[in-house]
């Protein structure tokens, strides 16, 4: 069985700080990591994702997300946070050997405040 | 990637009626997918939809509740039937863009969503 877990419903940043958006998972095998983000009245948009190699993977909008192995996690992360980064954050989790369906964590919303 | 239309994109309904959900995709797909999305909550996958066989649905989905069509490959329907306020959700349809035999390391796109009010 495959799961991923978001540990925070919600997290508060300041404009320009760092952000980190929690995600840790577990899949029998080796995984395939999404973060996803929705706006409001919006679908979900894709981010970024983790297939293999470096694990630091870059994505959209300046954000990344760093794997690692050995504790299970793929959190999300951008250098400096802008309001318009105020949304609603999926961590998501594919394993290799079922199939082609996300299985998503609870989501965090994310606040950035000027 | 592919991009998808969904409608409604929000109906109130009354209890016990029924609502069918449209997917119109740009481009012809394998395999299409969906979601539930209750209010405050995480998306749970209902059913994966393939063009040409039955949809396969997920624990606690049945297909007298929510039966799908998949005429071809490139539109889905979802009808969300005999409805209660617990059936109040946005539901998604996804996809994987391109037909089979792609790498599960495939982006799923989404729709915008389909709002549902249940009274």
């Amino acid at each position: 069985a495959q799961s991923v877990a978001q540990p925070e419903d919600q997290v508060n940043v300041a404009e320009g700080n760092p952000l980190t958006v929690k995600c840790t998972y577990s899949v029998s095998g080796n995984p395939y990591l999404f973060w996803y983000v929705q706006y409001p009245n919006r679908g979900l948009q894709f981010l970024l994702k983790y297939i293999t190699g470096d694990n630091l993977v870059k994505g959209s909008y300046g954000f990344e997300a760093e794997f690692n192995k050995s504790q299970t996690s793929f959190h999300l992360k951008k250098p400096s946070a802008l309001v318009s980064d105020s949304a609603l954050y999926f961590c998501a989790v594919r394993d290799r050997n079922s199939g082609y369906a996300l299985n998503f964590g609870k989501g965090t919303s994310l606040l950035v405040t000027p | 990637s592919a991009v998808i239309s969904q409608k409604p994109s929000r109906d109130i309904c009354q209890r016990g009626t029924s609502l069918t959900i449209q997917c119109q995709v740009d481009s012809q797909v394998t395999m299409m997918f969906w979601y539930r999305q209750q209010p405050g909550q995480s998306l749970t996958l209902i059913a994966t939809a393939n063009q040409g066989s039955e949809a396969t649905y997920e624990s606690g989905f049945v297909i007298d509740k929510f039966p799908i069509s998949r005429p071809n490959l490139t539109f889905s329907t979802l009808t969300v039937s005999n409805m209660s306020p617990e059936d109040s959700s946005i539901y998604l349809c996804s996809v994987v863009s391109g037909l089979a035999g792609g790498s599960g390391a495939n982006v799923l796109t989404f729709g915008a969503g389909s709002r549902l009010t249940v009274l």
